[in-house]
């Protein structure tokens, strides 16, 4: 059964500091990996997709990669910003079907 | 649209009432998810739309929950005689195409308050 962690359960940094997030699976069978941020009250917004064929994703300060044979992939954020503060979540697509498996998410908070 | 769009935003709604959320998905977008998500709590799967295919409804917490969706577009999920714990947001996601490859989109939810 595919599992998904997130480490840590919560981050606090001050403002203009890089950061690494963690997102790892327990079953290599994926077909993508996608990060989301979800603000307060708020959907989820995407922010990168990457494919299981696929090493990283970047999109300005974000950077993800994937390692599918440890079962881990990273979201990593350049020069944070307090408009970075928001809730981080990755997810796994299956290959045996439609369904995603969701980590339980990283709230962050930057600190200006 | 150019993303999905969901209403109501937010629903007030006595003990009892059925209430009906809307999910307007991205256009083209054949796949389409509905989740719950309690304050402060993590995603719930309730049911998944694909194309003309029988959707799976596995997620669905009780008999009082459904959802259909007309055309292959628009998606309505229904609660029927509400209860204080189906207070929650619900989410409405869609990803294109028939393989697993799309990128997943959310709406902005639904906040339902079931007084």
């Amino acid at each position: 059964k595919q599992e998904v962690t997130q480490i840590p359960a919560a981050l606090s940094v001050p403002e203009g500091e890089n950061l690494v997030l963690n997102c790892s699976f327990t079953d290599s069978a994926i077909y993508n990996l996608q990060w989301f941020r979800q603000d307060p009250g708020k959907g989820l917004t995407s922010l990168l997709l990457i494919q299981s064929s696929q090493r990283e994703q970047t999109s300005g300060r974000l950077n993800a990669s994937l390692d599918k044979s440890s079962g881990r992939s990273t979201l990593y954020i350049a020069a944070s910003q307090p408009g970075d503060s928001a809730t981080y979540l990755c997810a796994v697509r299956l290959i045996s079907n439609y369904q995603l498996i969701w980590g339980a998410g990283t709230k962050l908070i930057i600190k200006p | 649209g150019a993303g999905v769009s969901q209403s109501p935003s937010n629903k007030v709604t006595e003990k009892g009432k059925d209430v009906e959320l809307r999910c307007d998905p991205i256009s083209g977008h054949t796949a389409l998810y509905w989740y719950r998500q309690s304050l402060g709590q993590g995603l719930e799967f309730l049911i998944y739309f694909q194309g003309n295919s029988a959707p799976d409804k596995s997620g669905l917490p009780s008999d009082r929950f459904s959802a259909e969706r007309t055309g292959g577009s628009v998606s309505t999920l229904t609660i029927q005689r509400t209860q204080q714990e189906d207070s929650a947001v619900y989410l409405c996601a869609s990803s294109s195409g028939g393989s697993n490859t799309g990128e997943l989109f959310f709406g902005e939810g639904s906040r339902l308050t079931v007084l």
